[in-house]
């Protein structure tokens, strides 16, 4: 019973491709998260969903695409993919927005190479 | 830019010993200041958490200490454990606002 759950685990594809990591929680939270974790270990975040509105978007290339079908999904497609997209993508949900109240809870991650 | 800067980014530690990390911030409307946790293959987890309004908080054998005027907290590990070995981040945040973490120290205990 994971409390959040993205797949696939690892993801390895070629520059140009497009590729989609999918995202679910069955913590009943309101708040759905997407970071990049790059090879030095830098978390950075890259959108916010807030009951499947979205509420933060960074500076991120539009080629990345969050998708929410409902509150416990949080989807993220990527197009034609670059080689500087390669990193550790966390998915991570939160009661709501305030972040005194409600931890963040991180997926496993998602290991994204491109070559 | 980044709003929360920790040190060392990486530390080695012998078993038994202290293991302390440092953050820094700039931004004076921050009054949540958490620390996350992550071991290898896995995503952060929350360990430790404090409010401006205190100095010090423990949980068992973490403890962060606050220094408001300094805009600097720390987390100490007491008597480090192999199992504590991972990377650590300090984060901050406004109540209604976004996380910001710090760059991460990765943290290494010997048996």
């Amino acid at each position: 019973d994971t409390a959040v759950s993205q797949t696939p685990k690892y993801l390895v594809t070629q520059m140009g491709n497009d590729k989609s990591i999918k995202c679910e929680q069955n913590l009943g939270h309101d708040t759905m998260y997407w970071y990049k974790q790059d090879s030095k270990k830098f978390l950075k975040i890259m959108f916010s969903y807030n009951n499947k509105e979205l509420i933060i978007n960074e500076t991120v290339p539009n080629r990345f695409s969050p998708k929410s079908p409902d509150k416990a999904h949080l989807n993220l497609h990527i197009n034609s993919l670059e080689l500087g997209d390669s990193a550790v993508y966390f998915c991570a949900s939160s009661q709501d927005e305030t972040a005194v109240n409600s931890p963040l809870h991180f997926g496993n991650g998602t290991r994204l190479t491109v070559t | 830019q980044q709003q929360v800067k920790q040190s060392p980014q990486s530390l080695i530690v012998q078993k038994g010993g202290i293991s302390i990390i440092n953050c820094a911030y700039e931004n004076t409307a921050f009054d949540y200041f958490p620390w996350y946790q992550q071991f290898p293959g896995k995503g952060p987890a929350l360990l430790i958490a404090i409010r401006p309004d205190v100095s010090e908080k423990k949980e068992g054998r973490f403890t962060i200490s606050f220094n408001k005027s300094a805009k600097q907290f720390s987390l100490h590990i007491m008597d480090s454990q192999p199992g504590d070995s991972a990377t650590y981040f300090c984060a901050a945040s406004k109540s209604w606002g976004k996380l910001q973490f710090g760059a991460g120290t990765q943290v290494v205990v010997t048996p």
